[in-house]
């Protein structure tokens, strides 16, 4: 299984791009990156998801190197509404087959 | 839209009581998970239905048995509560397995004195 590793917390200020970086050393060759964002007492919510090179939507981007091992999620212009928990997902084995498990996830703090 | 409700929101039990926390989407996805979050913690996969009439293991899954109803719904059993099961239950629900995109509900808090 493709463990993932990302920074415990991280704090920003209003107005400032956010990179979040997960790291997936063991992704196979048909695994998807996926990124989702929880707010206390919600259930997380998907932000974006990736294969290879760059993903954007009108939420973030996503940014995946070359060789798949890690993964950067960017968040332009963060506000005080984008304070929450941000989990980076690799989604192991092919359909209907692998297991969903998500990292410890990123605690970020958006400060005025 | 609905998308995926569980129930009920909150439940307190004793020790060794036994109760059912029941999921359904209105999506049409084939898959179905339940997660546990702890204080703190990430979520921790306990099981999952890739499609109907299936079910497997995630990485927590003692002390718990699921039941994919229908297409629909998805019922998380605890047949005899511990302490160590209180946390936050989430079910989620998603059209592919391969891709991730899942659908969560709102979860269902759960004490177990």
């Amino acid at each position: 299984l493709a463990k993932t590793t990302q920074p415990i917390s991280m704090d920003s200020y209003e107005g400032q791009e956010v990179n979040i970086t997960c790291s997936h050393n063991n992704i196979a060759t048909n695994d998807y990156i996926t990124w989702y964002q929880q707010f206390p007492s919600q259930g997380p919510r998907f932000i974006i998801q990736g294969y290879k090179t760059k993903v954007t939507n009108e939420v973030a981007s996503l940014f995946i190197p070359a060789d798949r091992k890690s993964s950067t999620l960017s968040l332009p212009r963060v506000s005080l509404s984008d304070t929450a928990v941000y989990y980076c997902l690799v989604v192991t084995g092919s359909s209907n087959t692998g297991k969903l498990i998500f990292g410890q996830g990123t605690t970020l703090q958006v400060k005025p | 839209n609905a998308g995926v409700t569980q129930t009920p929101k909150f439940q307190v039990l004793k020790t060794g009581q036994s109760m059912t926390l029941q999921c359904a989407q209105d999506m049409n996805h084939n898959s179905m998970y339940w997660y546990r979050q702890d204080p703190g913690m990430g979520l921790r996969l306990i099981y999952y239905s890739a499609s109907e009439g299936t079910t497997d293991k995630g990485e927590v899954p003692n002390g718990y048995n699921v039941s994919r109803l229908n297409k629909r719904e998805f019922s998380l059993r605890l047949e005899s509560a511990a302490p160590s099961q209180t946390s936050v239950y989430f079910c989620a629900s998603s059209e592919r397995r391969d891709t991730g995109e899942l659908f969560f509900g709102e979860g269902s808090r759960l004490t177990v004195l």
